[in-house]
């Protein structure tokens, strides 16, 4: 069966610093990763994807991800953080696009002036 | 191009009634996913629809059902609600002729509050 466990509820990181969300993933098969961010009172929008290749993944907005089979992770970063990152990010995992996508907890990302 | 829609947005009812909540896929996808959103909580799966035919299904009670329409719509249906049947309710569409370049795309939601 196939989990995702994100550390940290609660993530607050000052603003222009340097954004770090912990992933890691149980999967009995090459998994598909996803990370996807929720605004307050919304859906969810995807940030990036790792299908297959480079183990590194560029999304939207300046966030990335490592995909490391080693260490079943894939931590999501950014260089430096905005006020418009605050919000819900979900880290979630899928044996392949069109299975049923499992969900992490979520990691809620404060911002600080 | 239009994404998912979902409707209604809010919805109250009380337990034991039923409720019927819509999704309309992003243009070109045929397969609709539901997924249950509790408050602080990860989206959990309830089902898949694709040829109007439940592919797929989470654990979720039989209170919960579905239906896919040949427009590739789809309704999820909640018999004699719960107060934990509370959440926010979305759907997601995807491709199953695009897989390799597709992935799913979710709606805005729908928040169910059971009284």
């Amino acid at each position: 069966a196939q989990s995702v466990t994100q550390l940290g509820s609660h993530v607050s990181v000052s603003e222009g610093a340097l954004v770090l969300l912990r992933c890691n993933y149980s999967s009995s098969v090459p998994p598909y990763l996803f990370w996807y961010v929720q605004y307050p009172n919304q859906g969810l929008q995807l940030l990036l994807k790792y299908t297959t290749g480079a183990t590194l993944v560029k999304g939207i907005n300046g966030f990335e991800a490592e995909f490391k089979k080693s260490e079943t992770s894939f931590h999501l970063t950014k260089p430096s953080a905005h006020m418009s990152d605050a919000a819900e990010y979900f880290c979630a995992v899928s044996p392949n696009r069109d299975d049923k996508i499992i969900f992490g907890k979520g990691t809620r990302l404060h911002i600080l002036p | 191009d239009a994404g998912v829609t979902q409707s209604p947005t809010h919805l109250i009812k009380t337990r034991g009634q039923q409720v019927t909540l819509r999704c309309s896929p992003k243009s070109g996808h045929d397969t609709v996913s539901w997924y249950q959103q509790a408050l602080g909580q990860g989206p959990q799966f309830i089902f898949q629809y694709y040829e109007e035919e439940e592919r797929q299904r989470g654990n979720f009670p039989d209170r919960f059902s579905g239906h896919q329409f040949p427009n590739y719509s789809s309704e999820l249906n909640v018999n004699a609600l719960l107060l934990g049947d509370s959440a926010l309710y979305l759907c997601a569409s995807s491709s199953v002729a695009g897989r390799g370049t597709d992935t799913q795309y979710f709606g805005p939601g729908t928040r169910l509050t059971v009284l």
